[in-house]
């Protein structure tokens, strides 16, 4: 089993549709958790940042967490064309790693 | 600006050959990473410092060598043990011993020729 669990997709919808994205972990452990954007050939940049339990929100960008089910969530309102990308998340029990998902990969259609 | 830079964007490898990525940070972080990034697995941990002049073996650390020799400087040489080097590398950083986060670099793509 993998530390972390993650959807590949595609998901594809609309402009302006609320997207869901999430990711299962195992290790009770984690503290920290971060969801990151990545367009093609280029590097993961940090959207949301969430430590232990509850929610974030940033703008368009909401990240849950919820550590009695051991899952991780963000939610992306009003989505537009720019936000077609792949959605990593990545968690950390401040040891020495990061455990990352596979990704998502997300297409808003205009 | 601080950031992470990488160099160069594209590499290509010959056969038999030794090649060096280059990350640089300057935000003064204390810890750096490698990672291997292939379509549909993600990122597999190469190698990893939280100081100068140490660094650990991370999942697939075979076919590759680290230095790090300055905080600001985390080179990946990637050796010509290693057969199948094709792929995006990433490097990241992240500062104190939480380490509650990193940030990455641009990555460098890396072909054989």
């Amino acid at each position: 089993q993998k530390e972390v669990e993650q959807d590949p997709g595609p998901l594809s919808v609309p402009e302006g549709a609320i997207v869901s994205l999430n990711c299962t972990y195992s290790n009770s452990a984690f503290q920290y958790f971060m969801w990151y954007r990545q367009y093609s050939r280029k590097g993961p940049e940090l959207l949301m940042y969430t430590y232990s339990s509850g929610n974030k929100e940033d703008g368009r960008f909401t990240a849950q967490v919820d550590k009695s089910s051991k899952y991780i969530s963000l939610f992306i309102r009003d989505s537009q064309p720019s936000d077609s990308a792949t959605y990593l998340c990545a968690m950390s029990d401040t040891g020495n790693q990061f455990y990352f998902g596979t990704g998502t990969s997300l297409t808003v259609i205009p | 600006d601080g950031g992470i830079t990488q160099s160069p964007k594209y590499l290509f490898r010959k056969e038999g050959q030794n090649v060096t990525l280059s990350c640089e940070q300057n935000l003064n972080h204390d810890a750096m990473y490698w990672y291997r990034q292939d379509p549909g697995q993600g990122l597999r941990l190469i190698y990893y410092s939280q100081i100068v002049n140490d660094f650990q073996k991370g999942d697939i650390a075979e076919g590759y060598s680290v230095s790090r020799e300055k905080k600001e400087s985390f080179p990946l040489t990637v050796t010509s043990a290693q057969k199948n080097p094709t792929a995006f590398y990433l490097c990241a950083s992240s500062r104190g011993k939480t380490q509650e986060t990193q940030y990455f670099g641009p990555g460098t793509r890396l072909l054989v020729l």
